[in-house]
């Protein structure tokens, strides 16, 4: 089956400082890249939608300075969260749609996620 | 706006014993329901879904149907195994490829 992969699993950073978050997708190509955020008891909420070659699109809240999205490949995302603070401490997610799929919306393939502490 | 409600975990069962596991949504369109559930360690893996009113998804023993009455697609199975221990999200998609989430629920399945 189709599997996306993220790295690290898990990074603790100091405040000020940036981390990157890389998303692939290993066996197919993905056109298109989710990123979420979930904190603790709380839903998935979808941060921005990348496309490969262009800008991503950012949902209502999210500043985009700050989480920098890059979708380069199609096999490769990548989350920056710059300038680190503590409540930027959450867990994010990836998903990636199948480029090859029939654009139904379970054709998104999730990461395992990466816990982000800012200390 | 659209919202998804489950219930709040965690839940602790024996094993055989029957779950379910509640999930009512808003939505002002017509939404696809998912559950989607999360290994230890896994990403998001797709459970079932239902499409409209009324469809039944099923896998792996477990359903849902989706009741547009109650505005409900509440996740059973007959008798859980300690295998199927793992967070599950319950989600509608509403337009295509936009995801809302619940809170997710966690299930703790005890030989």
């Amino acid at each position: 089956g189709a599997v996306v992969s993220q790295h690290p699993s898990w990074v603790i950073c100091k405040s000020g400082t940036s981390v990157k978050i890389e998303c692939r997708s290993l066996d197919f190509q993905a056109t298109t890249m989710f990123w979420y955020r979930q904190f603790p008891k709380q839903s998935l909420m979808l941060m921005a939608t990348s496309n490969e070659g262009s800008k991503a699109t950012y949902e209502q809240g999210v500043e985009k300075d700050k989480f920098l999205i890059n979708h380069a490949s199609l096999t490769l995302s990548t989350l920056t969260v710059t300038s680190a603070h503590p409540e930027d401490s959450s867990f994010y997610i990836c998903s990636a749609r199948d480029h090859a799929g029939t654009g139904r919306p379970e054709e998104q393939y999730f990461g395992p996620g990466t816990r982000l502490t800012v200390t | 706006g659209d919202s998804v409600t489950q219930m709040e975990g965690p839940v602790t069962l024996s094993e055989e014993a029957f779950l379910t596991i509640n999930c009512t949504y808003t939505a002002t369109g017509y939404p696809s329901l998912f559950w989607y559930v999360q290994y230890p360690g896994e990403g998001l893996q797709l459970l079932l879904k239902a499409t409209k009113a009324d469809d039944k998804g099923s896998n792996k023993g477990f359903e849902a149907t989706y009741r547009k009455e109650t505005t409900s697609f509440h996740l059973e199975k007959g008798s859980v195994q300690v295998s199927d221990s793992a967070v599950y999200f319950c989600a509608l998609s509403d337009p295509p490829n936009k995801y809302i989430f619940g809170t997710g629920t966690r299930l703790k399945v005890l030989a």
